[in-house]
């Protein structure tokens, strides 16, 4: 069971460049998110989607852009990279609806801007 | 404004007694309250949940208390072992089945 698959793992970028995360789960899940971690702030919610062709913005969404143009994939798009945005990038997912279920997560993607 | 708060950053125990990871939080529409364990270089893995009708919950060494009228959760884990040291975050789900993470707190379990 693959469950959440992000790529790269590793990245550094120039400020300036544009790129992509990838972000793939198996699970048939509805919601899929996208989150930034950094040192004393926990997990901040970027963006989101409740299903294909469906988005919204997260907490912390400026600087990115996201599509969701199948159940399985979320890439996230960095337009214009800052060194602000150097964090390490969570993908998560999980079911929508009542009842309880658990966000799963990516491994992680570690993003330095310089 | 963080709703989702976790105001130790870091717990220090001795092998076989216990860990109390306490987590606060001020939106009383969240439904549902869950704590994450982190590993360094690994996602976030779901430990326990608990539902906002329930005031505890238990999984083995696991306990997840919820007290509404404080808005306040903690997470009791006996007894604590040394593969128990990691990150865990706190995180609250609202109704539109949002997650908001606390900023985690760093339990060392020592031998």
């Amino acid at each position: 069971n693959a469950g959440v698959t992000q790529t790269p793992k590793f990245q550094v970028l120039k400020t300036g460049q544009s790129m992509t995360l990838q972000c793939a789960q198996d699970m048939n899940h509805e919601y899929m998110s996208w989150y930034r971690q950094d040192p004393g702030m926990g997990l901040r919610l970027i963006h989101y989607s409740v299903g294909a062709g469906i988005t919204d913005q997260g907490e912390v969404p400026n600087g990115y852009n996201v599509s969701r143009s199948t159940t399985e994939d979320f890439p996230l798009r960095l337009l214009s990279a800052a060194p602000s945005q150097t964090s390490v990038y969570f993908c998560a997912s999980s079911f929508t609806g009542l009842g309880n279920t658990e966000a799963f997560f990516g491994q992680g993607t570690r993003l330095t801007v310089v | 404004d963080q709703q989702v708060k976790q105001n130790s950053p870091s717990l220090s125990v001795q092998e076989g007694r216990i860990s109390i990871l306490n987590c606060d939080y001020t939106n009383s529409m969240f439904d549902y309250f869950l704590w994450y364990k982190k590993y360094p270089a690994e996602g976030p893995t779901f430990l326990i949940s608990i539902s906002s009708i329930k005031d505890k919950n238990e999984d083995g060494r696991f306990t997840v208390f919820l007290n509404k009228s404080a808005k306040h959760l903690s997470l009791h884990i006996v007894p604590s072992q040394p593969g128990d040291s990691a990150v865990y975050f706190c995180a609250a789900r609202n109704n539109f089945n949002k997650f908001y993470f606390g900023s985690g707190t760093k339990l060392n379990v020592k031998p």
